[in-house]
């Protein structure tokens, strides 16, 4: 069965410090892979999807991802991280079905930013 | 285009009473997903609907939970018999129903439940 791991509950960076958040799935056919990033209380915004094409993704906010197929690999990266980063980010795989796409989540991870 | 929306925000009740969510979706999104999130958890797939038609729903969602889209807008998620495990936020997600699979899903705010 398709399953997300985001291995880091908590993440702590000072302002300004690089961020790499660490993603990997399982799934068997090719992947679409999402991440979403969630402030409190809030639903979840799209920060950047994978669907084909240049494994390089960008995004919003200045974040980008990389797909790894050889390491079952999607991890987001932020040069330089800013107060307001501080979120919870989720990773999750597409699951085709019946024309559809139901999401797989990972556990999330939360980001603390130190001023 | 103002998103989706969901109401209302927060919802307290007692347990063994019944509630009912609302779902606006994206206009002209013709695809809808219901998702819930725990504490410390990322959202569970709960179900999804094309258009008027409920096309897949998760374990997750026992004989408590019924979800509609009567006319293919908006849509209604009512929990039965509320039991304390069922406190979460619950997500709505809407998307434009493009073949394939390859397409985004745009969440709303979500409504947090709090059964007493």
């Amino acid at each position: 069965a398709q399953s997300v791991t985001q291995p880091d509950i908590h993440i702590t960076v000072s302002e300004g410090a690089s961020l790499e958040l660490r993603c990997n799935y399982s799934y068997g056919a090719t992947p679409y892979l999402f991440w979403y990033v969630q402030s409190p209380g809030q639903g979840l915004q799209l920060l950047l999807k994978y669907f084909s094409g240049d494994t390089l993704v960008q995004g919003i906010k200045g974040f980008e991802a990389e797909f790894k197929r050889s390491q079952s690999s999607f991890n987001l990266r932020k040069p330089s991280v800013h107060w307001s980063d501080a979120a919870e980010y989720f990773c999750a795989v597409a699951i085709v079905t019946g024309g559809g796409n139901k999401l797989t989540f990972g556990t999330g991870t939360q980001l603390k930013v130190e001023l | 285009d103002t998103g989706v929306s969901q109401d209302p925000r927060h919802k307290i009740t007692k347990r063994g009473q019944n509630v009912t969510f609302r779902c606006d979706p994206i206009s002209e999104h013709n695809r809808l997903y219901w998702y819930r999130q725990t504490l410390g958890q990322g959202p569970e797939f709960l179900t999804y609907f094309q258009n008027e038609a409920q096309l897949e729903k998760s374990r997750l969602l026992s004989d408590r939970f019924s979800a509609e889209r009567p006319k293919g807008s908006f849509s209604t998620l009512e929990i039965q018999r509320t039991e304390q495990g069922d406190s979460a936020m619950y997500l709505c997600a809407s998307s434009p129903g493009l073949a394939g699979g390859s397409e985004t899903q745009y969440f709303g705010p979500g409504t947090r439940l709090l059964v007493l």
